[in-house]
């Protein structure tokens, strides 16, 4: 079965701290791999897109890895501040298209 | 550019009544999807579409059918709806191993 894992499934830190989230899926075979984040009661931002044939991506202070063959994948925050709080969701496009969600990671970033 | 419409926003049912959302996005996609999220929770993939006319089970797809008639659209319905099927729905789309874009959600109680 294709299953999508995120732990930890919250997370607490004191403002400025760097931060790993973890996403593991079940099945190597996948395309992509999408991180997203979301606020209370609002919709999906998309964050970063990590193709199957790459190891990172970067925006700004977040960075993205991809390990195919040991089914993981970590978004990495650095310096972490009070609106980086939200709902960061990960999400495995496996074969043959289905796009497979994590339980997600809640981050509360304290001033 | 609207990208990825969800219609209604928000809906009250009573148990046993049906109805249809609709997703539409104007990118010219050729997959698309539906989701529920439920409090606490990651999506949940519903159905999902590979093309028009074609339409496949997801994780959760009972109690819910699709239709995808036309390319840009992608329905999803309650034949009789049930306390259980309270959630928010997302719809999605991508083409390619490009990132998936999201509608704004569907807030459906049913009573």
């Amino acid at each position: 079965k294709q299953e999508v894992t995120q732990i930890p499934a919250a997370l607490s830190v004191p403002e400025g701290e760097n931060l790993v989230l973890n996403c593991s899926f079940t099945d190597s075979a996948i395309y992509n791999l999408q991180w997203f984040r979301q606020d209370p009661g609002k919709g999906l931002t998309s964050l970063l897109l990590i193709q199957s044939s790459q190891r990172e991506q970067t925006s700004g202070r977040l960075n993205a890895s991809l390990d195919k063959s040991s089914g993981r994948s970590t978004l990495y925050i650095a310096a972490s501040q009070p609106g980086d709080s939200a709902t960061y969701l990960c999400a495995a496009l496996f074969y043959p298209n289905k796009l497979i969600f994590g339980t997600g990671t809640l981050l509360a970033v304290q001033p | 550019n609207a990208g990825v419409t969800q219609t209604p926003k928000f809906r009250v049912l009573k148990t046993g009544q049906s109805m249809t959302l609709l997703c539409a996005q104007d990118m010219n996609h050729e997959y698309m999807y539906w989701y529920r999220q439920d409090p606490g929770m990651g999506l949940r993939l519903i159905h999902y579409s590979v093309g028009e006319g074609t339409t496949a089970k997801g994780e959760v797809p009972d109690g819910y059918n699709v239709s995808r008639l036309k390319k840009q659209n992608f329905l999803l319905g309650l034949e009789s709806a049930a306390p259980s099927q309270t959630s928010v729905y997302f719809c999605a789309s991508r083409e390619g191993n490009t990132e998936a874009f999201f509608g704004q959600g569907t807030r459906l109680t049913v009573v």
